[in-house]
């Protein structure tokens, strides 16, 4: 596809259940980028991978968050035992180069923790 | 810390008219700025960044550093122009991806 594209775009999640986020880059993209988004609120940076390196993950809220992306392609964003703060929509974002590059943004993925 | 903020979050303004978004900063160091821009039902995008000072869709921004603000501007306002805009700051040491984002605006443009 042209775009970054996320799945699943909706989920509904009973709080203490785990869930899955999926992010597939532009094609060729070597970075990339999580970001929470609450809602009314500025999208907040989670965690950046280089290929498959996670390089920064300072911005995981907790222990539950937990990023990977094993071949440098797709990734995926898990959280264990979700709880109602979690509700958000969750951002990947891709770009080209290493730094100093623009980055894609993704539709998003809503979730809500009920 | 390092902080964006956007003190409005609406601003309304009628077709034709200029428009400002305010966006102030707080960083300790050389700051990189951006500007994006959320359509409804699209996905947010950039618009300008400030090293490129540039005119995008009419729009411009300039960086200030006495008064740490990257106000973005528009002298004539359209409708097509109505969306969410969040100023944002690169953190990441030349990592322009790792951005801090403001709260972001939603700018309406009434016919």
């Amino acid at each position: 596809g042209a775009g970054v594209s996320q799945s699943p775009r909706y989920k509904v999640a009973k709080r203490g259940q785990d869930v899955a986020l999926r992010c597939d880059p532009i094609s060729g993209h070597v970075s990339l980028f999580w970001y929470q988004q609450a809602l009314g609120q500025g999208p907040e940076f989670l965690t950046y991978f280089q290929n498959e390196a996670q390089l920064d993950k300072s911005g995981l809220p907790s222990d539950r968050f937990f990023a990977e992306r094993p071949e440098g392609s797709v990734s995926t964003l898990k959280i264990q035992r979700t709880q109602q703060e979690d509700s958000a929509v969750y951002l990947c974002a891709t770009g080209i180069g290493y730094s100093g590059n623009t980055i894609y943004f993704g539709e998003g993925s809503w979730l809500t923790v009920v | 810390a390092q902080r964006v903020t956007q003190p409005e979050k609406l601003l309304s303004v009628f077709k034709g008219a200029p428009v400002e978004l305010k966006c102030n900063y707080s960083y300790s160091g050389s700051p990189e700025l951006f500007w994006y821009v959320q359509y409804s039902r699209q996905r947010l995008q950039l618009l300008l960044r400030h090293i490129s000072r540039e005119s995008i869709k009419g729009f411009t921004a300039d960086l200030n550093k006495g008064e740490t603000s990257f106000h973005l501007k528009k002298p004539f306002a359209q409708e097509e122009d109505s969306a969410m805009y969040y100023c944002a700051l690169s953190s990441g040491s030349g990592n322009t991806g790792k951005l801090i984002f403001g709260q972001g605006t939603t700018l309406q443009v009434k016919p």
